[in-house]
């Protein structure tokens, strides 16, 4: 079974540019996450898709930050402009979603995308 | 708000020591409760998870956990540490009253050869 599948794996842009990640999850997985982690922090929820719509995005900086998951299976995160403090791993994940509120569901996560802001 | 707090960042052990990494958790009401690992180099994976039933939940690779409902604890635990088990751990909380992931800022850990 594929993994779930993230691209770049590194980006050097500078503050006030923009930038795109692009996520395949696993195929059928219904779930799909976006999660930023800072250096020596854990990793934060930015947003959650449960197929094509938006379950949470609660934590996403919207002035900057948009993710879009056309026909609920590949997803992107733009950031535009970027900030020096965006500088991170990206972390893209995905789950089965069927497992309930609140979910049991195992995440299965990506490589990540490893962000530097000049 | 829900937190998650891991309390040692950085653990430093010799091979064959025992473990135990602590995790504590903010939210009263009903939680799933997880463990993920990241190896040097590999992606974040699922250890162990703990939803209902026998608090105590056994893992990959040896490795298990103690949900501890009044203590609002859920550690890890493993008797005997190898060379392989130098990772990344991070404690995860999900509670029902929104459904949302969070996660710990991670424990160290690097065992000795």
């Amino acid at each position: 079974e594929a993994g779930v599948a993230q691209s770049p794996r590194y980006k050097i842009i500078e503050k006030r540019q923009s930038v795109a990640f692009w996520c395949n999850p696993i195929s059928g997985h219904a779930t799909l996450y976006w999660y930023q982690q800072i250096l020596g922090q854990g990793p934060k929820l930015l947003i959650q898709f449960q197929n094509n719509g938006v379950v949470d995005d609660s934590q996403l900086p919207k002035d900057r930050f948009s993710a879009e998951r056309l026909k609920g299976v590949d997803s992107t995160l733009k950031i535009q402009p970027a900030k020096l403090e965006d500088s991170a791993v990206y972390l893209c994940a995905s789950s089965p979603g069927l497992a309930g509120r609140p979910s049991t569901d195992t995440q299965y996560f990506g490589p990540g995308t490893r962000l530097t802001v000049l | 708000a829900q937190s998650v707090s891991q309390h040692n960042h950085h653990v430093i052990l010799s091979e064959a020591a025992s473990l135990e990494l602590g995790c504590n958790y903010s939210y009263g009401g009903t939680v799933n409760l997880f463990w993920y690992v990241q190896y040097p180099g590999q992606h974040l994976q699922l250890l162990l998870k703990y939803f209902s039933g026998d608090p105590l939940v056994k893992g990959i690779k040896g490795f298990e956990a103690e949900f501890i409902k009044s203590k609002f604890s859920f550690n890890l635990r493993k008797p005997s540490v190898q060379w392989s088990d130098t990772a990344e751990y991070f404690c995860a909380v999900n509670a029902k009253r929104d459904d949302k992931i969070i996660f710990g800022k991670g424990t160290r850990l690097h065992i000795l050869p």
